[in-house]
């Protein structure tokens, strides 16, 4: 099982469509979890991060289930802007201090005018 | 503040060259590292440092070197360029290993 899967997509929705992307992970001891986005030959940008209890920014909301190693991203009300590759990554320990973020292919989300 | 500051963007070597892909940060982070990212295999970490002197394997390190004498900076040395190489090449930073972490724009890599 890879470490982070994410949906291969493509997803293809029209403005103000709500869209989702699902990530699963393997490794029990991941300490933390992130949802980055990256625009086309552009380097990854911090999203959100997630947290166990869910969190919100304006019309995104992430969730992180630990039992289950599952997180997810929610868009609401999708803009063209929001056309990107979206991406599942988790912070794994590799003991005392040492982590290393693994990152899952991501998703490409494009909206349509 | 610049952020992460890769450089150079774009690089052309004939196989068997050496070169260093320069990386440096000016918040202060302790943690770095340098990823490199192929059509279909997503981002992959090479080298990761979790402060001044201290450096650590990733996932594909092989042909790769680094180095972490100031706080500053992260360089990644390739030793004899190979054609499987070819590649966009991440460095990233961060405050402490579990924050989220700031990217460089990239250098793009071809090895000839």
């Amino acid at each position: 099982r890879k470490e982070v899967e994410q949906d291969p997509g493509p997803f293809n929705v029209p403005e103000g469509a709500t869209v989702a992307f699902n990530c699963t992970y393997s490794n029990s001891a991941s300490q933390s979890f992130f949802w980055y986005r990256q625009d086309c030959r552009k380097e990854p940008k911090l999203l959100m991060s997630v947290y166990s209890s869910g969190n919100e920014d304006g019309r995104f909301t992430a969730q992180l289930n630990r039992a289950s190693q599952y997180i997810s991203l929610l868009i609401r009300d999708s803009k063209l802007s929001d056309s990107a590759t979206y991406l599942c990554v988790v912070n794994v320990t590799g003991g005392g201090s040492n982590y290393k973020l693994t990152f899952g292919k991501g998703t490409l989300l494009t909206v349509n005018p | 503040n610049a952020g992460v500051t890769q450089t150079p963007k774009f690089q052309v070597l004939k196989t068997g060259q050496s070169m260093t892909l320069q990386c440096a940060q000016d918040m202060n982070h302790e943690y770095m590292s340098w990823y490199r990212q192929d059509p279909g295999m997503g981002l992959r970490l090479i080298h990761y440092s979790v402060g001044a002197g201290i450096t650590d394997q990733g996932e594909v390190p092989n042909g790769y070197n680094v180095s972490r004498s100031t706080t500053e900076d992260f360089p990644l040395r390739l030793l004899s360029a190979a054609p499987s190489q070819t590649s966009v090449y991440f460095c990233a930073s961060s405050r402490q290993g579990h924050y989220g972490y700031t990217f460089g724009s990239g250098t793009r890599l071809t090895v000839v």
